[in-house]
């Protein structure tokens, strides 16, 4: 039972626009939501958080959303650089519970 | 910064032995994790460890034991390999605050044959 999906396997984008990465939960329990960036042969690195009091939240480039209600929550990466082509994964976790659920990744590639 | 060093980047083992993964942290995290990575199916948590000689069930536990007997060391033991353990193995360990998440080693490709 996939608790947390990514819909879309991949992703391309021309350098410069705009990339939207999508993830949706089904446990209602989970309160907190991280994405996670991973190059091939390394290990994911954090990229950016949201608990869920806040509907947004930025770090330079990059953007989270969530949408409580429709259990989704998305990665905006504004603009799109040749550097930010890896797999990108969603994941979640609840109050209390020290596991992080991840999603299944989505791997974008950035168009030069 | 925080690392987190696990041993091997490649290994081949044969079907029915007993392979160790080990995962080596440099601060002070009380948690510590270990996952495999499959295509199609993400990252799922293996077991993880809270405390010196403490340990967690995660989603997957079933071929896999660990152990913890020091705070900086978590090891991942596959008890008896089958190929359906050819995976990415990742450690991870875990920060005081949740806003930045885990640390993630690089991760050990694990071949049974």
């Amino acid at each position: 039972d996939q608790q947390v999906k990514q819909n879309s396997p991949s992703l391309s984008v021309q350098e410069g626009r705009i990339s939207i990465l999508n993830c949706d939960y089904t446990n209602s329990m989970f309160d907190y939501f991280l994405w996670y960036k991973k190059y091939p042969a390394e290990g994911p690195t954090f990229l950016i958080s949201i608990s869920s009091i806040k509907d947004k939240n930025e770090d330079g480039r990059f953007t989270v959303f969530l949408n409580k209600s429709a259990k989704h929550l998305s990665l905006h990466i504004v603009p799109s650089q040749p550097g930010d082509s890896a797999v990108y994964f969603c994941a979640a976790s609840a109050s209390g519970n020290e596991k992080l659920t991840f999603g299944t990744g989505t791997r974008l590639t950035i168009i030069p | 910064d925080v690392k987190v060093t696990q041993s091997s980047r490649y290994l081949v083992k044969r079907t029915g032995e007993k392979v160790f993964l080990e995962c080596v942290q440099d601060m002070d995290h009380e948690n510590m994790f270990w996952y495999r990575q499959d295509p199609g199916l993400g990252l799922r948590l293996i077991y993880f460890s809270y405390d010196v000689k403490m340990k967690e069930k995660g989603d997957i536990p079933e071929g896999y034991s660990v152990s913890r007997e020091k705070k900086e060391r978590f090891s991942l033991i596959l008890e008896s390999a089958s190929t359906n353990q050819t995976s990415m193995y990742l450690c991870a360990s875990r920060q005081g605050a949740w806003g930045y998440g885990y640390t993630f080693g690089s991760g050990t490709r694990l071949t049974v044959v």
